[in-house]
């Protein structure tokens, strides 16, 4: 089946400093990508989306490159803001949406 | 356009007390979620409904039911509350913008049971 593993938290960074939150997917066919971003007492906001390979997905600073041949979907940011500590989900869908498969989450906490 | 909205927001319950969360979208979405997010463990999947009138299990089902009331209301019900079923639920629905399925959740309902 359909699942997806990232990096184990917790991540602790300096203000201004550069993100990578690895994630890696395995799925049939061709899945959307998500980034989801909760914070802290909220419920999970889609933070950005690919739907093809090599698709970008970016929003609010932050970047993710849709990688086939690696099954990969890294989220990045060069530099991070106390503002920006949350927990980041990398998700996926097929089956024309009905199933979402969710990482396990990582927690960034960011350090001013 | 207020999404997907969820009361109550809190409850604490005691054993054995029965309780109904409601979820409402507003989105035309036919696909509903009901997850529980419990520290450290992710989100976990109770039941779906890919559209009105049909409901699916997930995969942590037991000591829950849901209905689907109409396209946008969606119910979990506990109908015998244990201290294991503390936990934050989320809400959630799934549609189609510009040719992509993604997901929307509401805000949550923080549940303690004594």
């Amino acid at each position: 089946g359909n699942s997806v593993t990232q990096m184990e938290g917790p991540v602790t960074l300096s203000e201004e400093a550069f993100l990578t939150i690895n994630c890696t997917y395995t799925a049939t066919g061709y899945p959307s990508l998500f980034w989801y971003v909760q914070y802290p007492g909220e419920g999970l906001q889609l933070l950005l989306k690919a739907t093809k390979a090599d698709d970008k997905g970016s929003n609010k600073g932050f970047e993710a490159t849709y990688r086939k041949e690696t099954t990969s979907f890294h989220l990045e940011k060069g530099s991070v803001q106390v503002s920006d500590s949350a927990v980041y989900f990398c998700a996926l869908t097929s089956n024309y949406g009905q199933n979402f498969v969710f990482g396990p989450g990582t927690r960034l906490s960011v350090l001013p | 356009n207020a999404g997907v909205t969820q009361t109550p927001k809190f409850q604490v319950l005691k054993t054995g007390q029965s309780m109904t969360l409601q979820c409402a979208q507003d989105m035309n979405h036919n696909s509903m979620y009901w997850y529980r997010q419990d520290p450290g463990m992710g989100l976990r999947l109770i039941y779906y409904s890919a559209s009105e009138g049909t409901t699916d299990k997930g995969e942590v089902p037991n000591g829950y039911n849901v209905s689907r009331l109409n396209k946008r209301e969606f119910s979990l019900r506990l109908e015998s509350a244990a201290p294991s079923q503390t936990s934050v639920y989320f809400c959630a629905s799934s549609g189609d913008r510009k040719g992509v399925y993604e997901q929307y959740f509401g805000p949550g309902t923080r549940l303690t049971v004594t």
